[in-house]
C-alpha cells in the first residue's frame, strides 16, 4: 500500500505570484484534507475534499482554493502570496469523510515566500 | 470557539524517566481527541483516538487517557527514539467542516 506522497518538497516564491501543490492519497482513500503548519504552531484546518467536491473549510480566505480528482489525488492553490503564506503545508488522506478516522499525513511541502 | 492547549510546550527527560503530556480542550461538541507524533521534516503520525471520557488506549510504552476536559498521553521507561513533538487534536460533532483542530504541540526530548 502506497503512502501519502507530496510534491514539490519544497518552493520559494515572491509575494504575489501564485502557487499550486500536489498531492496523491494513499491507495483507496477517498478524502483529502489540506492543513498550514507554521514554524512552531499546530496544523491548521484549510479545507477537506470528499469524492472531488469541498466539503469542509477552515478559517482561510477564497485565495486559498483546491481540486479533487477522479483518482482522488488533489491540488491546492493560493493566490496572491502573502509573507504569512510561508509555512509548511500538508495533505492528509482518509477514509469516511474523515470521521471518526485517521489521518495519513504526507511528510508536506515547505513553502517560504519573500 | 474550539480550543486546544498542551502543556508543556517542551519537556527534556532521562531515558528511562516516566512522565505524562497534557492536552486541555474546550469545544462545544467532541466527536473525538486524537493524538499524533510528529517527527522533524515529516507529516504527523497517528497514535490513538479516544471518543469518551474514561477511555483509555496503550501502544507500547504510550498510554492515552480521555476526561471530560483533558486528555494525558503517559510515556513509561521512554527511550531516545520516543523524541519527538506530541500532537493532540479534537474534532467537533456537527458544524459544516470535519477537520481537526490541533494544539501547538509538546516538544519531548529523552536523552541517554
Amino acid at each position: 500500500e502506497t503512502g501519502v506522497t507530496q510534491s514539490p518538497t519544497h518552493l520559494i516564491k515572491t509575494r504575489g505570484q501564485q502557487v499550486t501543490l500536489r498531492c496523491s492519497s494513499q491507495s483507496g482513500h477517498n478524502t483529502v484534507s489540506w492543513y498550514q503548519q507554521a514554524l512552531g504552531q499546530g496544523p491548521q484546518f484549510i479545507f477537506q475534499y470528499y469524492r472531488e467536491e469541498e466539503n469542509g473549510r477552515g478559517n482561510f480566505p477564497p485565495r486559498f482554493s483546491g481540486l479533487q480528482f477522479p483518482n482522488y489525488s488533489s491540488e491546492l492553490n493560493v493566490n496572491a502570496l502573502e509573507l504569512d503564506d510561508s509555512a509548511l503545508y500538508l495533505c492528509a488522506s482518509s477514509d469516511n469523510r474523515g470521521i471518526n478516522e485517521k489521518l495519513f499525513f504526507g511528510s508536506g511541502t515547505q513553502l517560504s515566500v519573500l | 470557539e474550539d480550543q486546544v492547549t498542551q502543556s508543556p510546550e517542551a519537556l527534556r527527560l532521562q531515558e528511562g524517566e516516566s512522565s505524562s503530556l497534557n492536552c486541555s480542550y474546550t469545544v462545544s461538541g467532541l466527536r473525538g481527541l486524537f493524538w499524533y507524533r510528529q517527527d522533524p521534516g515529516k507529516g504527523p503520525e497517528f497514535l490513538f483516538t479516544l471518543y469518551s471520557a474514561g477511555e483509555e488506549k496503550e501502544k507500547e510504552r504510550l498510554k492515552a487517557t480521555l476526561t471530560k476536559k483533558e486528555s494525558f498521553l503517559h510515556i513509561t521507561a521512554p527511550k531516545p527514539e520516543d523524541s519527538a513533538t506530541y500532537l493532540c487534536a479534537v474534532q467537533v460533532s456537527g458544524g459544516g467542516a470535519d477537520g481537526l483542530t490541533f494544539g501547538k504541540g509538546t516538544h519531548l526530548i529523552i536523552q541517554p
